[in-house]
């Protein structure tokens, strides 16, 4: 069984500043995939990055990098030059790969950030 | 990029009645749709696994005669929440897997949700 922990129930960081939010996971999977999603007030699952188990280069996806340390099963999203806009619910999420047959995201309890001035 | 579209958005319902939700892709063909429930500050729970032209695949603890779902074609995945009770008021999302690329990134697209209130 897959499970993803995120023991951040909530952040501030000051505009313009970098974040980093914490993601653990737990899998016997040797092939599998790593998100992250962003949910604003609005309800919306917005894909930001994904890091595939065998990638050996941390994702990088504009101000969104993931910090992949695979030994550590750890996957923490690092956003540099908050934006006010980047407040919002933060969910890590994970999948088997390579099953033959469309695999389930296991999602974690999210992260609320708050960009402040 | 590709979109997936539920409808409704918002559903306000007296308790005892039946509520469906649509989740459509629109611009590529989804073997497997997947549907969520979400409580207020809480994680996305999956409830099933919506396969085209079979049985849905229902996790533990979701009632399959409570919790209907239809998936006819290869766009259109239904949830028809029956004889709906306040407990049952919650964010309904929906996603949906490009077929046949399931595993390269960003390829599970959700859609907007639905935020259902029985009274």
């Amino acid at each position: 069984a897959q499970k993803i922990t995120q023991t951040q129930p909530g952040m501030f960081v000051q505009e313009k500043e970098a974040v980093t939010l914490d993601c653990t996971y737990d899998t016997s999977d040797q092939s599998y995939g790593l998100f992250w999603y962003k949910q604003p007030s609005s309800g919306e699952m917005i894909f930001l990055i994904y890091q595939g188990s065998y990638d050996e280069q941390n994702a990088t996806e504009g101000r969104y990098s993931l910090n992949f340390q695979k030994a550590r099963k750890s996957a923490n999203l690092v956003i540099s030059a908050s934006q006010l806009g980047d407040s919002a619910m933060y969910f890590c999420a994970m999948r088997e790969l390579f099953t033959g047959t469309a695999s389930k995201l296991t999602f974690g309890t999210g992260t609320r950030l708050q960009v402040t001035l | 990029g590709a979109v997936v579209s539920q409808h409704p958005s918002w559903v306000i319902c007296k308790s005892g009645t039946s509520v469906k939700i649509e989740c459509r892709s629109l611009d590529f063909q989804a073997t497997t749709m997947f549907w969520y429930r979400q409580f207020p500050k809480q994680s996305l729970m999956l409830m099933a696994t919506s396969n085209e032209g079979s049985k849905a695949t229902y996790e533990q603890g979701v009632e399959k005669d409570k919790f209907l779902i239809n998936h006819a074609s290869l766009t259109l995945s239904t949830l028809t929440v029956t004889s709906a009770h306040p407990e049952d008021s919650s964010f309904y999302i929906c996603s949906a897997n490009r077929r046949r690329r399931q595993a390269v990134s960003g390829e599970l697209f959700f859609g907007e949700g639905s935020r259902l209130t029985v009274l």
